[in-house]
């Protein structure tokens, strides 16, 4: 299957400052990126959709401006947590697809706020 | 509000069994299904996906489709150890690429 990387895997940062992930699609263009969040023992929560040269689209109750997402090329999405808190401690994971096809997810990013 | 659910269990099994798993959502404009299983700590993987009414066959997991109950299943034959995790059931949001996740079924399969 297609490749995902997502970095870093665990990351411990202070409150209020700001936190960068990067999701990479490996072999294949992504028309589109996800991004979720996971808190213990919980589902997956969808934050936006990201698709290439546009704004995301993020769900509902999810702050755009705390959780900026870039999309600037069709193998690179990114997450940036600004202002962290330690209430958005969690599991970020994203996922990219190319069009008609399953969607593949990145290993993950553990977010510790301290 | 559109919901995928699932037994929390956890699921116990035991090695060489077959393990049956369920999921029901909510949707009707949903069109693909799938199933994830993750481990502790670890991202998702696919297991399988059914677009169509019916069964889908993949080694020693079967996919089971029924969208007029609205009922989705993973049948697991000759369950390992190794197959203990949590199984994530996902579904498309209407016509969109957005999956909505289930809260997962554990399923611990002991030798």
């Amino acid at each position: 299957g297609a490749v995902v990387s997502q970095h870093p895997s665990r990351v411990i940062c202070k409150s209020g400052t700001s936190v960068k992930i990067e999701c990479r699609s490996l072999d294949f263009q992504a028309t589109t990126m996800f991004w979720y969040r996971q808190f213990p023992k919980q589902s997956l929560m969808l934050m936006a959709t990201s698709n290439e040269g546009s704004k995301a689209t993020y769900e509902q109750g999810v702050e755009k401006d705390k959780f900026l997402i870039n999309h600037a090329s069709l193998t690179l999405s990114t997450l940036t947590v600004t202002s962290a808190h330690p209430e958005d401690s969690s599991f970020y994971i994203c996922s990219a697809k190319i069009m008609n096809t399953e969607a593949f997810f990145g290993q993950g990013t553990r977010l510790t706020v301290v | 509000q559109k919901e995928v659910e699932q037994n929390s269990g956890p699921l116990s099994v035991p090695e060489g069994a077959i393990a049956s798993l369920n999921c029901t959502y909510s949707d009707r404009g949903s069109q693909s299904f799938f199933w994830y299983r993750q481990y502790s700590g670890k991202s998702p993987e696919l297991i399988m996906f059914i677009y169509s009414n019916g069964d889908k066959e993949d080694g020693r997991f079967t996919a089971q489709l029924n969208k007029a109950s609205q009922y989705v299943s993973l049948l697991i034959r000759d369950s390992q150890p190794s197959d203990s995790a949590t199984y994530l059931c996902a579904v498309n949001q209407g016509n969109t690429d957005k999956l909505i996740f289930g809260t997962g079924t554990r399923l611990q399969v002991f030798p």
